[in-house]
């Protein structure tokens, strides 16, 4: 069974830039995985922030991007705040209607 | 705009039927095609996609958990909701409830606020 996978952990000086990305255990992520990103923060529900690699979900600002590099899909943050701090989750569609979320990235802000 | 708020009994036991229901306000289920789906968060971990169904009740599933889980829609109520059967501890977790695209890869757009459930006796 493919596992999708994303650092567990990240952190990044307030106003720099950091890229996650989300892969796969086994083969290459592309466009046609549809990988979509979403943040959550402790105690919250996940906030939607790119679908379809990277198309940016309403409201969200361009600070956050999505593509893919290399055979991962990322998702970069620039002038990162205190308030990205949280936790990132990627999901990936796997054909046949699956869909399988990445076990998230931790990303500290400091 | 839209609101999705999950409802349903925080606890159950072990080896019940865990059964909740999403009631969406601000848009209606039956008028377009998007696919409304089910997702949960055990304490302390991951999100875990449960499964997907749309107005005209295509269904898609969870490999893992196909062999225990029902959803269905009531286009009546603009409702839809989830059973989950032979319930474990491992069962336990936060369940969102959540508004998806036109197409099932196309992602969740829209989530509720979430509400935990707890498996034990």
């Amino acid at each position: 069974q493919t596992v999708v996978t994303q650092e567990p952990s990240f952190s990044v000086s307030p106003g720099g830039t950091v890229t996650l990305t989300c892969g796969l255990s086994s083969g290459s992520v592309s466009t046609n995985y549809f990988p979509s990103w979403y943040q959550q923060t402790p105690g919250q529900a996940p906030r939607t922030l790119i679908y379809s690699t990277n198309t940016r979900s309403s409201g969200v600002p361009d600070r956050f991007s999505g593509s893919i590099l290399g055979n991962k899909a990322a998702l970069t943050i620039t002038g990162a705040r205190a308030d990205d701090e949280s936790d990132y989750y990627c999901m990936l569609y796997m054909g046949s209607g699956i869909l399988v979320f990445g076990g998230g990235t931790k990303l500290t802000v400091l | 705009q839209l609101q999705l708020q999950e409802s349903g009994p925080g606890l159950v036991k072990p080896s019940e039927t865990l059964s909740l229901t999403c009631t969406v306000s601000g848009d209606s289920i039956s008028s377009n095609s998007y696919y409304w789906g089910w997702i949960r968060q055990p304490p302390g971990k991951g999100l875990e996609w449960i499964g997907s169904i749309n107005y005209s009740g295509s269904t898609y599933y969870n490999p893992s958990l196909k062999n225990r889980v029902t959803i269905y829609v009531d286009t009546s109520k603009n409702q839809f909701s989830l059973k989950l059967r032979s319930v474990t501890a491992a069962d336990t977790a936060v369940y969102y409830c959540a508004r998806q695209g036109l197409t099932i890869f196309r992602g969740v757009t829209s989530w509720g606020q979430g509400t935990l459930v707890t498996v034990s006796t």
